[in-house]
């Protein structure tokens, strides 16, 4: 059971360069998210994606966007990567049924971008 | 805006003490409260959920209070062994969102022997 999986697990980019961070859960899940880490600053949410087809945003979307490609991949796309998105990157699911359930996460993606 | 507060600052205690940690929030009344515990270099790990209608929930060494009016949420770790140094996050639904959440910055815990 890999549960959440992200690809890759450490990228190193050029101002300007664009990528697509990878996700994939295999539990079922109605809701997938991605956040960022940075220190001190905890998880913020970038965004959100309650169900197949939607996708909504959170804390800080500002350079990033989504795709929810199906039930269970949650893509995030970096079209011109910025110093100021060098940080940790988690995937995350939840919601079977759309109650209130614990988020699973995945491993994290290290991005440097320089 | 809605906002978390947890104790930035690193609580230290010594093996077999019980740790407490504090998650505040305001400008929200959430449905429920999450706690989760992150080591380093990996992504957090759900540990506890307590509705808003309960008061305390208790999982094995795990104990966790709500006080809604107080907006507030204790984690407490009894009996601590080094085994539970981590960073502990409490999480909350967005408003309106009720799956959506969203995360405090962590208190660091360091159980020395």
């Amino acid at each position: 059971n890999a549960g959440v999986t992200q690809t890759p697990k450490f990228q190193v980019l050029k101002t300007g360069q664009s990528m697509t961070l990878q996700c994939a859960q295999d539990m079922n899940h109605n809701s997938m998210y991605w956040y960022r880490q940075d220190p001190g600053m905890g998880l913020r949410l970038i965004y959100y994606s309650a169900s197949e087809g939607t996708t909504d945003k959170g804390e800080v979307p500002n350079g990033y966007n989504v795709s929810r490609l199906n039930k269970r991949e949650f893509s995030l796309r970096l079209e011109s990567a910025a110093p100021s998105q060098t940080s940790v990157y988690f995937c995350a699911s939840s919601g079977r049924d759309g109650s209130m359930t614990e988020a699973f996460f995945g491993q994290g993606t290290r991005l440097t971008v320089v | 805006s809605q906002k978390i507060e947890q104790n930035s600052e690193a609580l230290n205690i010594q093996e077999g003490k019980t740790a407490t940690l504090t998650c505040n929030y305001t400008n929200y009344s959430p449905a429920y409260l999450q706690w989760y515990r992150q080591d380093p270099g990996r992504g957090p790990v759900f540990l506890l959920l307590i509705r808003e209608n309960e008061k305390e929930k208790r999982k094995e060494r795990l104990k966790v209070t709500f006080d809604t009016t107080l907006k507030q949420s204790l984690f407490h770790i009894t009996a601590s062994q080094p085994a539970d140094s981590a960073t502990y996050l409490c999480a909350l639904p967005f408003s309106g969102g009720y799956n959506k959440l969203i995360f405090g910055a962590g208190t660091r815990l360091a159980v020395h022997p």
